[in-house]
């Protein structure tokens, strides 16, 4: 089983300045990663993912996140922020191909202070 | 238009009363899935199905049922209703061909107040 650690409930950031929001995940077995950001009454949508290859991965709106498997972590990353990156954010773990059933953790709120 | 769509997406309700939420894919998905979000809680799985057919439980699945009409569309029930079923439900999809099934693609969500 697969388990999902966001050990920050709520971020806040002035903006421009960079932010980290932390990941760590456990599993037995090699995973796929994937960070989905929630808009205010919004659904989610997939930010980013790592299933193989490069450990670092980026998304169209500048986030980033790293694979770190000796750490067992992807913490998600931006340089500067804005206002727009407002959002709840949800790191999810699954087992690989072909097993389709995700774990998210509990989920971090970012707020950037104008 | 949207490809996952849920109805209703606001629904209030009185304990006891059997309520049914909807939804429905464009995206020729054969997985399905139902969450529910609470606060500091992040989404719990409720059941999933990986084709007509095929009906799993997932971790918080007391109180609920579903029903996978079509391929298009899985439903997700409460009986009778009660409070702490209070929450934001998501409805979700994926396939195969997309990350080896792994990425799902989320309906805009049912805010469901119990009574």
């Amino acid at each position: 089983a697969q388990s999902v650690t966001q050990l920050d409930s709520q971020v806040p950031v002035f903006e421009e300045a960079p932010v980290e929001l932390r990941c760590n995940y456990s599993s037995s077995v090699s995973v796929y990663l994937f960070w989905y950001v929630q808009y205010p009454n919004q659904g989610l949508q997939l930010l980013l993912k790592y299933l193989s290859g490069s450990t670092l991965v980026e998304s169209i709106n500048g986030f980033e996140a790293e694979f770190n498997k000796s750490q067992t972590s992807f913490h998600l990353r931006k340089p500067s922020v804005h206002i727009s990156d407002t959002a709840e954010y949800f790191c999810a773990v699954s087992a690989g191909f072909g097993n389709e059933k995700l774990t998210f953790g509990t989920g971090t709120r970012l707020t950037i202070i104008p | 238009d949207a490809d996952v769509t849920q109805t209703p997406r606001n629904r209030i309700t009185k304990t006891g009363k059997r309520i049914m939420l909807e939804c429905s894919q464009t995206k020729g998905h054969d997985r399905m899935y139902w969450y529910r979000q609470d606060p500091g809680l992040g989404l719990r799985l409720i059941y999933y199905s990986f084709d007509v057919k095929d009906i799993n439980k997932g971790e918080i699945s007391d109180g609920y049922s579903v029903s996978r009409q079509a391929q298009a569309k899985f439903s997700l029930s409460l009986e009778s209703a009660i409070p702490n079923q209070t929450a934001l439900y998501f409805c979700a999809t994926s396939d195969l061909g997309t990350s080896g099934g792994n990425e799902q693609f989320f309906g805009p969500g049912t805010r469901l107040t119990v009574l």
